[in-house]
């Protein structure tokens, strides 16, 4: 089935610690997206994709780093310049990020749950 | 700016009682667009519906229905007759052409719907 998949689902990270976290789709979508979901805050963007080799700051890339190598991964790597990375984190995509796309919905993974040890 | 209000953070009703989530926008936008998700405790967001800003018919879907108004800025979700399976928090988010799509959704805190037995 096409879908969204995210590993691992839970991430234990050390002090002064790098994690990445993976993100693989095989939904033929250009863009791809990295939210960031603390309790009670809703969904914050971390970073986003809209095609191959290229990437943008979202709202809160403070910490954060992406690559876009190949179109069906993103994955995100949790520095240790993050003071503050326990959180769930979601991977999206959709078909394109231009403004022409903009009704299109997002599909979303089952997340990763990131916490400190 | 645009900004999403999810004013009801958490909302607890007994099974088969009908309950309505509010979403509340801003955009300076005369063109943009409204989603819904569903987030279980899987964690997966699920799309749930999409509203463009020039189309304010009304959509039903089995037990759901969404009212759109752009008078009041608002795009409420109702749940008829709800079901212990329709417990999740639930999202209202806005996406605007005008931001090039690239920046993803904006989206609301969420709603935790808690349907009791």
């Amino acid at each position: 089935d096409g879908g969204i998949t995210q590993s691992p689902k839970y991430l234990f990270r050390k002090e002064g610690q790098n994690v990445t976290l993976s993100c693989e789709q095989n939904l033929n979508h250009d863009a791809m997206y990295w939210y960031r979901q603390d309790p009670g805050q809703g969904l914050r963007l971390i970073y986003y994709s809209q095609i191959v080799n290229d990437f943008q700051k979202g709202d809160i890339a403070e910490g954060y780093s992406v690559s876009r190598e190949k179109k069906e991964s993103f994955p995100l790597t949790v520095t240790s310049a993050q003071k503050n990375p326990t959180a769930f984190y979601l991977c999206a995509s959709s078909i394109k990020a231009t403004r022409a796309y903009s009704n299109q919905p997002q599909h979303f993974g089952d997340g990763t749950r990131l916490s400190i040890l | 700016a645009q900004k999403v209000t999810q004013a009801q953070t958490e909302i607890s009703v007994v099974e088969k009682e009908d309950v309505t989530l509010d979403c509340v926008y801003e955009t300076r936008d005369t063109t943009y667009y409204l989603f819904w998700y569903k987030q279980p405790p899987s964690g997966e967001l699920v799309f749930l519906i999409r509203r463009n800003s020039f189309d304010e018919q009304n959509e039903i879907s089995g037990r759901y229905s969404w009212n759109f108004q752009k008078s009041t800025s608002s795009f409420n979700f109702t749940i008829t007759a709800s079901q212990v399976v329709d417990s999740a928090v639930y999202f209202c988010a806005l996406s605007e052409p005008s931001g090039g799509g690239a920046d993803g959704l904006t989206f609301g805190k969420g709603t935790h719907l808690i349907i009791q037995p």
